[in-house]
């Protein structure tokens, strides 16, 4: 089964705007939880990374806000640019041993 | 710092053949993952090989099967290929086992 759920699939944002992106998982042991950026032709890339205990993370222009409780982190990025647009995947592991990838969330930011 | 390398970027094979892709890791990553890439199933954790040793394996056929070199360069070899083998291959390194994951561009695999 899906062990991390992400939504929305595809996502579009104007310039200067706010994208959010939601995971979801199910195995409470996952002590891991990082977000990748993946372009065109690329490998993906990390962009931030949380572990549960801590509620936040910020790194710039993108957080990751977790919610223990809920099973459940999302990633915000502010003042979204058209060089943000890109595929972005959460995943999550325990003892960093193999992760679990979402399906991943196709942004698109209009200028 | 050169990034992690993976050759070649594209392949081209028949049904039933055997593939070999290979894997170089940032200098000093012991740890060396392998995942493939689907437009459909996503990415999917193939295996982990920690200082030549297989840590972790997926759930995928015996087909699939890796190693890691010494120098901690990794190979993956897919036996018997079959048309639903195509995909984007990803090899990820990291100094620690899972963490700080740095993947290369991927090796483009298409089974006619």
């Amino acid at each position: 089964q899906q062990q991390v759920k992400q939504s929305p699939q595809s996502l579009i944002v104007q310039k200067g705007g706010i994208s959010i992106i939601n995971c979801a998982y199910e195995n409470t042991a996952f002590d891991y939880f990082p977000w990748y950026q993946q372009f065109p032709g690329k490998g993906p890339a990390l962009l931030i990374a949380i572990r549960p205990d801590v509620s936040e993370k910020k790194e710039g222009r993108f957080t990751i806000s977790f919610n223990k409780s809920a099973k459940q982190f999302s990633l915000h990025i502010m003042d979204s640019q058209p060089g943000d647009s890109a595929t972005y995947f959460c995943a999550a592991s325990r003892n960093g041993n193999q992760f679990y990838f979402g399906t991943g969330t196709s942004l698109t930011v209009i200028p | 710092k050169a990034g992690v390398t993976q050759t070649p970027r594209y392949l081209i094979k028949t049904r039933g053949q055997q593939v070999t892709l290979s894997c170089s890791p940032i200098s000093g990553h012991r740890s060396v993952s392998w995942y493939q890439q689907t437009p459909g199933q996503g990415l999917q954790f193939l295996f982990e090989y920690f200082s030549e040793t297989q840590r972790n394996k997926g759930n995928f056929p015996g087909r699939f099967s890796g190693r890691q070199f010494s120098n901690s360069r990794s190979e993956m070899n897919v036996s018997t290929l079959e048309l639903g083998d195509s995909a984007l291959y990803l090899c990820a390194s990291s100094q620690d086992p899972g963490f700080g994951y740095t993947f290369g561009s991927g090796t483009r695999l298409t089974v006619v």
